[in-house]
């Protein structure tokens, strides 16, 4: 269980397209979810986290109408990066949450990855 | 500030040696938890292991063992006799209890060579 999965894997697109990413939780349901932006030979940054009904929260230095996030759906959340560049050519990977709960106590958290999705702007 | 520092970049050995990457992180928090994960080429993260702050007791799975040290904030990872299928990128990753960001050190990349 608890498997989450991105769309596409790959994408290369022209500079100033947009590009849009998926990210769905195939086996439950997250509230919450993810996402992570992971230059070549580089760490794992957090980019926003995306709230089912609600507007995303960016990290600090992420343009919030460059890198659009919707999570229309307990399943799917969705990025877009618009008028994309080279400079935004990266490793995209979402996480879903999972809370266990005993009323409204939160008694775990846990994070699933999505195996990512390597984007090349040309 | 919380940081976590994974003071290894690159590491190679030959297969079925012992091998030990190294975590130290930082924070001011009394909870938080600390995890491993494994990255292949493939780019998908693999989880290894979480531990919990007041929680010090050391873990093996298999040929897999983590030895928390909260006096020296370190959380190191052990892979006894390496296989050339453990080459990747290892994160070690560090999250308060106030805040479910995860935040990553920069990573280990290990090769285990024939």
């Amino acid at each position: 269980g608890a498997v989450v999965s991105q769309h596409p894997s790959w994408v290369i697109c022209k500079s100033g397209t947009s590009v849009k990413i998926e990210c769905r939780s195939l086996d439950f349901q997250a509230t919450t979810m993810f996402w992570y932006r992971q230059f070549p030979k580089q760490s794992l940054m957090l980019m926003a986290t995306s709230n089912e009904g609600s507007k995303a929260t960016y990290e600090q230095g992420v343009e919030k109408d460059k890198f659009l996030i919707n999570h229309a759906s307990l399943t799917l959340s969705t990025l877009t990066v618009t008028s994309a560049h080279p400079e935004d050519s990266s490793f995209y990977i979402c996480s879903a949450q999972v809370l266990t709960q005993a009323g409204s106590f939160i008694l775990r958290e846990t994070q699933y990855f999505g195996p990512g999705t390597r984007l090349l702007v040309l | 500030a919380q940081k976590v520092t994974q003071a290894q970049t690159e590491i190679s050995v030959v297969e079925k040696e012992d091998v030990t990457l190294d975590c130290v992180y930082e924070t001011r928090d009394t909870t938080y938890y600390l995890f491993w994960y494994k990255q292949p080429p493939s780019g998908e993260l693999v989880f290894l292991i979480r531990r919990n702050s007041f929680d010090e007791q050391n873990e093996i799975s298999g040929r897999y063992s983590w030895n928390f040290q909260k006096s020296t904030s370190s959380f190191n990872f052990t892979i006894t006799a390496s296989q050339v299928v453990d080459s990747a990128v290892y994160f070690c990753a560090l999250r308060m209890d106030s805040s479910y960001k995860l935040i990553f050190g920069s990573g280990t990349r290990l090769l285990v060579r024939p």
